[in-house]
């Protein structure tokens, strides 16, 4: 089992470049997680999905768009990249009401 | 929405010492909490979770204690050891979903 895997764990946009951060989970969780983690902020959520098809707003979504492909798959979109996004990013997916596990980050930069 | 607030953001104890960090949250009807360990440049795992129908929960070195009256858990570490160093977050689930809000992390320092 691979757990939850991330791609890519580095990048480095320019301002106002757009992409794609790519979030797959092999543990047949309903649910999954994008975070993003500032120094001395802590795990702040931008979105989250109960399901395939669903998705909901978390605490920091604005300049995010997400897409629950499938039960498998949760990506997270930067249309226009900003320096205020430049963060560690973390997917994470758990069973109803229990232990979320994380991929391993993704340290996006934008300059 | 929930918010959950955590102290202290630093501690630093000598080994052996015991370590308490604790949280509040803000929705009454939260019915899980984490807590996760992470290790510099790692990816965040559970060490130990409490759901509302229970007090206490003890794992080993580690323990959870919760008060739902006053809104607050807190996590205890007894003996500590220098591989207890890490950051450590809190988490509470958003009542009716099971989104995780987290504490802004509380980072651990055990000096040998």
């Amino acid at each position: 089992n691979a757990g939850v895997t991330q791609t890519p764990k580095f990048q480095v946009l320019k301002t106002g470049q757009s992409m794609t951060l790519q979030c797959a989970q092999d543990m047949n969780h309903n649910s999954m997680y994008w975070y993003r983690q500032d120094p001395g902020m802590g795990l702040r959520l931008i979105y989250y999905s109960a399901s395939e098809g669903t998705t909901d707003k978390g605490e920091v979504p604005n300049g995010y768009n997400v897409s629950r492909l499938n039960k498998r798959e949760f990506s997270l979109r930067l249309e226009s990249a900003a320096p205020s996004q430049t963060s560690v990013y973390f997917c994470a997916s758990s069973e109803d009401t229990g232990e979320a596990f994380f991929g391993q980050g993704t340290r996006l930069t934008v300059v | 929405g929930e918010n959950v607030e955590q102290h202290p953001s630093t501690l630093s104890v000598q080994e052996g010492d015991s370590a308490v960090i604790k949280c509040t949250y803000s929705d009454s009807a939260s019915n899980y909490f984490p807590w996760y360990k992470q290790e510099l440049g790692k990816r965040p795992q559970l060490i130990i979770d409490i759901r509302s129908n229970v007090g206490e929960k003890k794992d080993q070195r580690i323990a959870v204690t919760l008060n739902k009256t006053a809104k607050h858990f807190s996590l205890h570490i007894t003996e500590t050891q220098p591989e207890d160093s890490a950051v450590y977050f809190c988490a509470a689930s958003e009542s009716g979903t099971y989104k995780y809000i987290f504490g802004t992390g509380t980072r651990l320092k055990v000096l040998a």
